[in-house]
């Protein structure tokens, strides 16, 4: 079956340093990759995806490439901010007729002033 | 737009209880997927409605259930509830079937707490 694996957190960094999440897979088929971000008593929200590989997504300057011949799907920001505390998720979901999501299991990102 | 609402918040139950937990899409959104988030599980799928029908299913006894509404409201069932149904249960909308390009808008949650 799916599986999606991530490091394990808690993550901690200072404002403005260099974060990196990993995230590998295992998969039949060509699965679709997503990136949520979980804020203290919210639900997840979509953060980035990539639908192929080589595929890179980014959004608020985060940024993660679908590896195929790795099968990894590393999260990245090059400075980050206090506001970026939260819990990150890795995803993939079927490309087949049927989806059924898979996600990692979290890593929690604290970043200090 | 409003984003999809979850309600209640919070409930407490007891073991043996069966509780309904209720969710409103986006609006113009077709499909709503449920998930049960745990500390030692993480995020897992329960299943997902499109159009009233149940389109897919996770890996749970026939105690959950869920069904879906012609104006796309769902709601979940859990009967007979037991200790480890303790949990945050998360319903997410999309525009379609879920699928690789349908991104899934998520609600707040509910928090369970079975005592």
């Amino acid at each position: 079956g799916n599986s999606v694996t991530q490091m394990e957190g808690p993550v901690t960094l200072s404002e403005e340093a260099f974060l990196t999440i990993n995230c590998t897979y295992t998969a039949t088929g060509y699965p679709s990759l997503f990136w949520y971000v979980q804020y203290p008593g919210e639900g997840l929200q979509l953060l980035l995806k990539a639908t192929k590989a080589d595929d890179k997504g980014s959004n608020k300057g985060f940024e993660a490439t679908y590896r195929k011949e790795t099968t990894s799907f590393h999260l990245e920001k090059g400075s980050v901010q206090v506001s970026d505390s939260a819990v990150y998720f890795c995803a993939l979901s079927d490309s087949g007729g049927s989806y059924i999501p898979t996600f990692g299991r979290g890593t929690s990102l604290i970043v200090h002033p | 737009k409003a984003g999809v609402t979850q309600t209640p918040r919070y409930l407490i139950k007891t073991r043996g209880q069966q509780v309904t937990l209720s969710c409103s899409p986006i609006s113009g959104h077709r499909s709503v997927s449920w998930y049960q988030q745990t500390p030692g599980q993480g995020l897992q799928f329960l299943f997902e409605y499109f159009s009233e029908t149940q389109r897919n299913k996770g890996n749970f006894p026939g105690r959950f259930s869920g069904r879906q509404f012609s104006n796309s409201r769902s709601e979940m069932n859990v009967s007979t509830l037991e200790l480890g149904d303790s949990a945050l249960y998360l319903c997410a909308s999309s525009l379609g079937q879920g699928g690789s390009y349908n991104e899934q808008f998520f609600g707040p949650g509910t928090r369970l707490t079975v005592l």
